[in-house]
């Protein structure tokens, strides 16, 4: 049984250019979260999506965006990247609305 | 919003002793309270979780305990063993919301 399973692994991109990540949670998980965990520092919280809606939204620009497919995948969008953007993103996904499990993460970096 | 502050940051301990890993939250309208274990470049993963109507759980080893009118809950490791030594992250959410992480411990069993 697969977990949740995310790509790419490692990203590098330069000042402004845009990023996609993506996310595939666990079969039958409705809900897909996205966190940035910036290195010595936990796991800050991006946006959640349940059913294909936006349930929350975390302290972060609007650079960032998202959206979740009908078969429950999600993409995360940053435009005009910056320096600090470089983190490892984390997917997580869940039945309905609470235990998350995390996927291994997108490494971006950066330049 | 919901604040989550863990103590203490670092945190070594001899083979076989015990740890205990505290956190206190800020908003008692939080429900679920689970706890991940994050090795060097690994997705954390969940160790185990307690929820509000709960004051204490335990699953082999590893314990936690939970209490409502202090907000704070406690994550004990007992017979400590050289691979329980990673990252360990608490976290606290009103069930359907978001996650709000501590900033972690970093645990060290020393052999």
């Amino acid at each position: 049984d697969a977990g949740v399973t995310q790509s790419p692994t490692h990203l590098i991109k330069t000042r402004g250019q845009q990023v996609t990540l993506r996310c595939s949670p666990i079969s039958g998980h409705k809900s897909v979260s996205w966190y940035q965990q910036v290195l010595g520092q936990g796991p800050q919280f991006i946006f959640q999506y349940y059913e294909k809606e936006e349930r929350g939204r975390g302290n972060f620009p609007d650079r960032f965006s998202a959206r979740q497919f009908p078969n429950y995948s999600s993409e995360l969008n940053v435009n005009a990247l910056l320096l600090g953007d470089s983190a490892l993103y984390l997917c997580a996904s869940s039945l309905a609305t609470d235990t998350q499990y995390f996927g291994p993460g997108t490494r971006l970096t950066v330049l | 919003g919901e604040n989550v502050e863990q103590h203490p940051s670092t945190l070594s301990v001899q083979e076989g002793d015990s740890a205990v890993i505290k956190c206190t939250y800020s908003d008692s309208a939080s429900n679920y309270f689970p706890w991940y274990k994050q090795e060097l470049g690994k997705r954390p993963q969940l160790i185990i979780d307690i929820r509000s109507n709960v004051g204490e759980k335990k699953d082999q080893r590893i314990a936690v305990t939970l209490n409502k009118t202090a907000k704070h809950f406690s994550l004990h490791i007992t017979e400590t063993q050289p691979e329980d030594s990673a990252v360990y992250f608490c976290a606290a959410s009103k069930t359907g919301n978001q996650f709000y992480f501590g900033t972690g411990t970093s645990l060290t069993v020393i052999p």
